[in-house]
């Protein structure tokens, strides 16, 4: 069975500011990681994911994630916060490299002050 | 637990089957949702369902039929599906649909043979 944690349903940081959104799992097979995000009135897409090819991920705007085993940890960061990542990220695990089978945490709202 | 269920969690068909997908939330939520998740594709929403009406239909082929009977309850029916509609579908649901955060169901599994 897989499950996913996200710490802090919402956050909020400071333009320019370094955004940390943590996700840890739990799975008993080697897991597959992604973050989605979701923009305001949109659809979720694709931000990253970790397919065991390199423990830390570079995504696109700017986020990175990095897999740690040891903590079962797979968080979310960008050095500079911009107004424009205002939005809800989500962390899921799956079995495979596909993204079957997802399973989803519960979310994390960033919010970004001016 | 997110509070939303689906139904069944894995389903193989033949492309001249006629299936349904469940989907069922407790959250006493507003707007739900369908989103297909392909092998090497992003997340793509299908139908968007607020207070029982149908408010968005994504370019979605007619061989996918959404259903809402009431608030707390969404069908995708399927029929004359191709293998290429494999793929991994997820039932959600939200307060409302202005930027309302998503609840996601853990989704179903289709193959289609």
């Amino acid at each position: 069975a897989q499950s996913v944690t996200q710490l802090g349903s919402h956050v909020s940081v400071s333009e320019g500011a370094l955004v940390l959104l943590r996700c840890n799992y739990s799975s008993s097979v080697p897991p597959y990681l992604f973050w989605y995000v979701q923009y305001p009135n949109q659809g979720l897409q694709l931000l990253l994911k970790y397919t065991s090819a390199a423990t830390l991920v570079k995504g696109i705007n700017g986020f990175e994630a990095e897999f740690k085993k040891s903590e079962t940890s797979f968080h979310l960061t960008k050095p500079s916060a911009h107004m424009s990542d205002a939005a809800e990220y989500f962390c899921a695990v799956s079995e495979d490299n596909a993204g079957n089978m997802l399973t989803f945490g519960g979310g994390t709202r960033l919010m970004v002050k001016p | 637990e997110t509070g939303v269920t689906q139904t069944p969690r894995h389903l193989v068909m033949g492309m001249t089957n006629k299936k349904s997908l469940k989907c069922e939330q407790h959250l006493g939520h507003n707007a739900m949702y369908w989103y297909k998740q392909s092998a090497k594709k992003p997340l793509e929403l299908m139908f968007v369902y607020n207070f029982k009406e149908q408010t968005e239909n994504n370019s979605v082929p007619s061989r996918f039929s959404p259903e809402c009977p009431n608030s707390s309850h969404l069908f995708l029916h399927l029929h004359t599906l191709q293998p290429e509609d494999s793929a991994l579908y997820l039932c959600a649901s939200s307060q409302g649909t202005d930027n309302e955060k998503l609840f996601f169901g853990s989704g179903t599994q289709l193959s289609v043979l």
